[in-house]
């Protein structure tokens, strides 16, 4: 079993619609969730980061962590072509060093 | 201008050649770290290092080795031992290791010939 999984895609949502991307973890000592944006032949970028149960928001992206559930998901409103990208999932476990996800790539479409 | 930079940002090696990746910072962040991407994978940690003159290896260190003389500064060295050294290599660094914030430089792609 992956430690950190995510669906590869792609996910495809129309320009202005709501993308939702998800997570799962297997570490139940997991403390730190984050989300990374990632364009093709670029490097990852830090856009979210979520410590505890609920929801964060920043603009039009939302964080939402379930640990009893074990997963992580990123809910990006009013989605733009700018976001077509692959995005990471990483989760930072007893260690506190992160793993990664293979990634999910998404596709908004005009 | 604080931030990260990686260089080459493309590299070709002949096999059995030893190369040296640089990454730099100027964030005053304690701890940094090396990553390999392949395509299709995850993120996989080759090294990392918490302060200065320490560093411990990672779930993929063979064929690998770092140094860590100052703050700023975390080069990697492909050594002739990696099998399969054609990868993405990504340097990251966070305030400290309990900080988990990893923030990345640009990346060295490197192919072998």
């Amino acid at each position: 079993q992956k430690e950190v999984e995510q669906n590869s895609g792609p996910l495809s949502v129309p320009e202005g619609a709501i993308a939702s991307l998800n997570c799962t973890y297997s570490d139940r000592g997991s403390q730190s969730f984050f989300w990374y944006r990632q364009y093709s032949g670029k490097s990852p970028e830090l856009i979210m980061f979520i410590y505890s149960n609920g929801d964060k928001e920043d603009g039009r992206f939302t964080a939402q962590l379930n640990k009893a559930s074990q997963y992580v998901s990123l809910l990006i409103r009013d989605s733009q072509p700018s976001d077509s990208a692959t995005y990471l999932c990483a989760v930072s476990g007893t260690a506190s060093k992160l793993t990664f996800g293979t990634g999910t790539r998404l596709q908004v479409t005009l | 201008d604080g931030g990260i930079t990686q260089s080459p940002k493309y590299l070709f090696r002949k096999e059995g050649q030893n190369v040296t990746l640089s990454c730099e910072q100027n964030l005053n962040h304690d701890a940094m770290y090396w990553y390999r991407q392949d395509p299709g994978q995850g993120l996989r940690l080759i090294y990392y290092s918490q302060i200065v003159n320490d560093f411990q290896k990672g779930d993929i260190a063979e064929g690998y080795s770092v140094s860590r003389e100052k703050k700023e500064s975390f080069p990697l060295t492909v050594t002739s031992a990696q099998k399969n050294p054609t990868a993405f290599y990504l340097c990251a660094s966070s305030i400290g290791l309990a900080y988990n914030e990893q923030f990345f430089g640009p990346g060295t792609r490197l192919t072998v010939l």
